[in-house]
């Protein structure tokens, strides 16, 4: 089975900082990978899928980068929104969240 | 736009029932794949059933497989989640999610989440 890791497990971050989360894979899931931010109490919302693309409506600040095993989450200017919970997910088999990275404020 | 409401939610004793529906509005429910997923109280996400576009293909989550069954309806525009033998370790929030892709292959993320509804299981 396809294990799933993020590090850091948290971070504390200013307003402004680059923020940089780590995805890895247990092995080659392509590029079936997607990115979530989650705020205390609401539903998960997709910010980035198949890596790299980018979802509707989500800011230009977040990116996605990486293939096979290895991928990254890049919020460029951090605002004070994005403070939350980010979690990469697998669909290249049957679906899998990684444990998630709490972003808080420093 | 897109809607999920989730309903079905409360409490319940180890070993009893419980019907999750999941009632879509604002796309074609019957041309997209579905998903189930749980947050138990203060942890991360665990992906639980999905069932594609037309209800022929069905997978769920070893912790669930053989005590969830995932149904839907399209002429309702409602996904299901049969829950039976719970147990307290299935407490969690259930939230319904659309795939981010039409028709079959593989998933390209949930693009739209309902608002969950709590499930706990108690004596």
């Amino acid at each position: 089975d396809i294990q799933m890791t993020q590090s850091p497990s948290s971070l504390s971050a200013s307003v402004g900082d680059r923020v940089t989360i780590t995805c890895r894979a247990s092995q080659t899931i392509s590029n079936y990978l997607s990115w979530y931010q989650q705020k205390p109490g609401k539903a998960p919302k997709l910010l980035i899928y198949l890596a790299s693309s980018l979802q509707s409506g989500v800011p230009s600040r977040f990116s996605g980068s990486g293939s096979g095993t290895d991928f990254t989450l890049t919020i460029s200017s951090l605002q004070p929104e994005d403070f939350a919970t980010y979690y990469c997910q697998q669909t290249y088999t049957t679906p899998l969240f990684g444990p998630g990275t709490k972003v808080d404020i420093k | 736009q897109v809607q999920l409401v989730e309903s079905g939610g409360g409490v319940v004793q180890p070993g009893r029932s419980l019907r999750l529906s999941c009632e879509a509005s604002g796309f074609t429910f019957s041309m997209y794949a579905m998903h189930w997923v749980r947050q138990a109280p203060g942890k991360g996400l665990e992906w639980v059933a999905i069932i594609s576009n037309d209800g022929t293909i069905k997978y769920s989550a070893d912790s669930v497989k053989g005590r969830f069954t995932i149904s839907r309806d399209n002429s309702r525009n409602t996904l299901y989640l049969q829950m039976n033998s719970l147990r307290p370790e299935d407490t969690a929030v259930f939230y319904c999610a659309r795939d981010n892709r039409m028709g079959h292959g593989y998933s390209y993320g949930f693009s739209n989440w309902g608002q969950g509804t709590l499930v706990t299981v108690s004596s």
